[in-house]
């Protein structure tokens, strides 16, 4: 059973160029989460979808981000018009569902996305 | 919201050493998870804890759900232990998750 996969595993982006982050959760998993580790920093809540919906939004930024969770393929997480202050490891991590043990949640590789 | 502290954030250890990391939480959890991240960046699923005890291996974790914290014990600690270990906490089902600041491991040979 692969585990969450992210790709590509390294970025990179000139400033002003659109970044796009792929997410394939675990098999069974219709729970999707991303997460933003800044450099030296701890990790920060994005966006939970599930299958064709946003859930909780609350940790994404108002301009440039959005994410979705289409009914076939990955998660994508989009950033358009980079700037340095993007650059940034970002993991998405995914859970069976809501309920004791079915909310641990599993983590990607993550992406890192380096902005020159 | 829900704050989530960690304690020591910086430890060193000499390889063979015994280790007690701390989670403090400011509000009741339905949930709670140990993650180590290795030196490379990898996360990976220590423990899905939310109360009780449980233990793998060389490692366990207590939570004490009535008083808000949360323990990981890291016994004869070996090099490969090294990395930062975070704890994330889930206040409700449909809640965000946030993750505690870290505890910086360095075991030293």
């Amino acid at each position: 059973n692969a585990g969450v996969m992210q790709n590509p595993r390294h970025l990179v982006r000139r400033r002003g160029q659109e970044a796009r982050l792929r997410c394939s959760p675990m098999k069974g998993h219709s729970h999707v989460y991303w997460y933003r580790q800044l450099p030296e920093e701890g990790l920060k809540f994005m966006v939970y979808l599930q299958k064709e919906n946003i859930i909780d939004e609350s940790g994404m930024p108002k301009e440039r981000f959005s994410a979705e969770f289409p009914k076939e393929g990955p998660s994508i997480l989009r950033i358009q018009q980079v700037v340095r202050g993007d650059s940034a490891a970002y993991f998405c991590a995914s859970s069976l569902g809501q309920g004791g043990d079915q909310e641990t949640q599993y983590f990607g590789p993550g992406t890192r996305l380096l902005v020159l | 919201g829900i704050q989530v502290e960690q304690s020591p954030p910086d430890l060193i250890l000499q390889e063979g050493a015994n280790s007690t990391l701390r989670c403090n939480f400011s509000d009741s959890v339905n949930n709670l998870q140990w993650f180590h991240q290795n030196p490379w960046g990898q996360l990976i699923n220590l423990f899905y804890i939310p109360s009780g005890t449980k233990q793998n291996g060389r490692l366990s974790a207590t939570t004490v759900a009535t008083e808000r914290y949360s323990l990981l014990y890291i016994s004869s600690s070996q090099t490969t232990d090294s990395g930062v270990y975070f704890c994330a906490v889930l206040k409700t089902s449909y809640d965000k998750v946030i993750f505690g600041p870290g505890t910086s491991l360095s075991v030293i040979p």
